[in-house]
């Protein structure tokens, strides 16, 4: 299966700043999607990543506070913006369409967020 | 948006049985999965069964699926410490969104 990396894996920013997180998979995908893992909770899909055209959000994030970028087939970023305490969570992509999966999601390992 | 309910904790001692449910509300899901989260990991896709399937296994892994009652269900057999884990079970909604359920924290007493 393909390999999907996250940097960084882990910061600590300080309360007003921005933190961009990236995403790379070793091959081509069709989607990608970005969650939140809030401390002790499930995870919350924020948006899908779309290549070429403007990120897909959930109810309940907007692009001002985190926008994505998706310049190609195997990469994405995520910016945290002007964060603050409440942002301290495990940030995951995930990607679909790894060849005959096309059906399943497979998740990077994760970049887990304090901000104090 | 739906639900997807699972009980918080499992505790079982190694070599027995863990059996890990989960409950959904979205009769039109086409997909339940299974991931795995380690401590300090990201989501391990364990397995998934298709809406149309009562059951399905894989190695020590047995999937159960009730469509009546909406209810999912993952049987680990001869569970080892290795084993232990959260465990998220995930509907899928419409054509890409996953719903994930509040997750099972599998522990596995030696």
């Amino acid at each position: 299966s393909a390999v999907i990396s996250q940097k960084p894996s882990r910061d600590i920013c300080q309360r007003g700043t921005s933190l961009t997180i990236q995403c790379q998979v070793d091959s081509q995908v069709t989607m990608m999607f970005w969650y939140r893992q809030q401390p002790g909770q499930s995870l919350t899909l924020i948006a899908t990543a779309n290549q070429g055209s403007e990120a897909t959000y959930e109810s309940g994030f907007v692009i001002d506070k985190f926008p994505i970028s998706r310049p190609n087939l195997t990469f994405s970023t995520l910016t945290v913006s002007n964060m603050s305490p409440e942002d301290s969570s495990i940030y995951l992509c995930s990607v679909e369409g790894l060849g005959q999966g096309r059906d399943e999601q497979f998740f990077g390992p994760g970049t887990r967020l304090t901000v104090l | 948006g739906e639900d997807v309910e699972q009980s918080l904790f499992l505790s079982v001692r190694e070599g027995d049985s863990s059996v890990i449910n989960c409950t959904y509300t979205d009769s039109s899901s086409t997909y339940l999965y299974w991931y795995k989260q380690e401590p300090g990991a990201g989501l391990q896709l364990l397995t998934y069964i298709f809406s149309n399937m009562d059951m399905k296994q894989d190695q020590r892994l047995t999937v159960l699926l009730n469509k009546k009652d909406k209810h999912l269900s993952l049987r680990i057999a001869d569970t080892q410490t290795g084993d232990s884990a959260i465990y998220f079970c995930a509907e899928r909604e419409g054509t890409y969104k996953y719903i994930f359920g509040t997750g099972t924290r599998l522990k596995v007493l030696a």
